[in-house]
């Protein structure tokens, strides 16, 4: 009963380190979501995949990248971090992007990252 | 373009207490809605969500909300609140066309009492 599982939890990161934030499902869902929640911002889209071997830009792509490893895992890497991407990231999964009600989205706990 | 406002940011309440967070949608299609709640250092969680049909609708944890399509608003209710009620709760919109994304509101924060 794992739903969407994120790793890590946590993470600090010096300006300029590189890192990869990782997310699977476990409930055989076609698509995947990553988002960032800052104070008094809600969450923002940063990229999605609405299917396997598919990937598009969300609200606030830029300095990230992402990859969909299989139908269970969506990667999201920051290649070059900055201290305004400090953020708690979330990892999300729909039955299928836009689809209606199969659109509904279940999320993943978080990883809290902070960039010094 | 669709767009969700939580008109409060923090409501505080004494426990047993009624609550109302409110959330005013904009969009020019139709549109499902949604309430999720987060919990301190969690992730977010369904709490309840309109599709179609009846306009109140009913989630977990005695929750209630209420589409109102004339004033645009879909309201989350609790007629007596707990202490474990504490937490962050979103309101979320996507309109009901097939290329459609989760638009969220900035959140409310509510804080239970003794």
């Amino acid at each position: 009963n794992a739903g969407v599982t994120q790793t890590p939890k946590f993470q600090v990161l010096k300006t300029g380190q590189s890192m990869t934030l990782q997310c699977a499902q476990d409930m055989n869902h076609n698509s995947m979501y990553w988002y960032r929640q800052d104070p008094g911002m809600g969450l923002r889209l940063i990229y999605y995949s609405a299917s396997e071997g598919t990937t598009d830009k969300g609200e606030v792509p830029n300095g990230y990248n992402v990859s969909r490893l299989n139908k269970r895992e969506f990667s999201l890497r920051l290649e070059s971090a900055a201290p305004s991407q400090t953020s708690v990231y979330f990892c999300a999964s729909s039955e299928a992007y836009g689809r209606g009600t199969r659109n509904i989205q279940y999320f993943g706990a978080g990883t809290r990252l902070s960039v010094l | 373009a669709q767009s969700v406002t939580q008109l409060d940011s923090q409501v505080p309440v004494f426990e047993e207490a009624p609550v109302e967070l409110r959330c005013n949608y904009s969009s020019s299609v139709s549109v499902y809605l949604f309430w999720y709640v987060q919990y301190p250092n969690q992730g977010l969680q369904l709490l309840l969500k309109y599709l179609s049909g009846s306009t109140l609708v009913k989630g977990i944890n005695g929750f209630e909300a209420e589409f109102n399509k004339s004033q645009t608003s879909f309201h989350l209710r609790k007629p007596s609140v707990h202490i474990s009620d504490t937490a962050e709760y979103f309101c979320a919109v996507s309109n009901t066309g097939t290329a459609s994304k989760l638009t969220f509101g900035t959140g409310t924060r509510l804080q239970v009492t003794l």
